[in-house]
């Protein structure tokens, strides 16, 4: 097992371009997770797949993000139109889960960085 | 609203001076405290959690603590491969995967 890979690892677009990132998580994760990471503050949750439903969504992300985990294996983050302030490390995560049984052990990608100009 | 904050935001150490790192955390109804290790340009690399005030765990030179309002990371020795930074995470509420983050403190060990 390779772990969490995202890609692409860097992304540099410019002011009103569209972007899509993606993840595979670990193979035998039924969660996922998108973060997002901004210099010197820690991750800010984004949205979370279980299986292929998206069960949370962070009130503060735009209509312009969209998250989709197709037959809850890979998952996409779409950022349409997007601004210089959605320039950030966007971070995903998996982990193994059960209602009621959760160690809160993620594990994370490198993570895609993007750069808006 | 969840919140969690983390003291120093940067601590520098001599290779072998012992020192704690501040995690305190505002939430209702905490389910989890965790914590990480970042290396720059990584993803946060899971560490420990900790579920009720009281409860210890330790690994290598790293020993994690809670209380009802804060928790610690301690760190004895340090060497220099434990320059990093140390997220602080939360989880609240009934349900929820909603992992609230601190801001995290970077630690530098010098040889």
């Amino acid at each position: 097992d390779t772990g969490v890979s995202q890609d692409p690892r860097h992304k540099i677009t410019k002011r009103g371009q569209n972007v899509t990132f993606r993840c595979d998580p670990i193979s035998e994760h039924n969660r996922l997770y998108w973060y997002r990471q901004t210099l010197g503050q820690g991750p800010e949750f984004l949205t979370y797949f279980q299986n292929e439903a998206q069960l949370e969504k962070s009130r503060l992300l735009s209509d312009r993000f969209s998250a989709e985990r197709p037959k809850g294996s890979f998952s996409t983050l779409e950022i349409q139109r997007t601004e210089q302030g959605d320039s950030a490390m966007y971070l995903c995560a998996s982990s193994w889960g059960l209602a009621g049984v959760d160690t809160g052990e993620l594990f994370f990608g490198e993570g895609s960085r993007l750069t808006v100009l | 609203e969840d919140q969690v904050t983390q003291s120093p935001e940067a601590l520098r150490l001599q290779e072998g001076e012992s020192s704690s790192l501040n995690c305190s955390y505002t939430v209702s109804g905490l389910r989890g405290l965790f914590w990480y290790r970042q290396d720059p340009g990584k993803g946060p690399e899971f560490l420990f959690t900790l579920y009720s005030a009281g409860e210890e765990k330790e690994k290598e030179r790293l020993k994690a603590t809670l209380t009802k309002k804060e928790s610690f990371l301690h760190i004895t020795a340090p060497k220099p491969e434990d320059s990093a930074t140390y997220l602080c995470a939360v989880q609240a509420g009934d349900y929820g995967q909603n992992f609230v983050f601190g801001p995290g403190t970077r630690l530098s060990v010098l040889p």
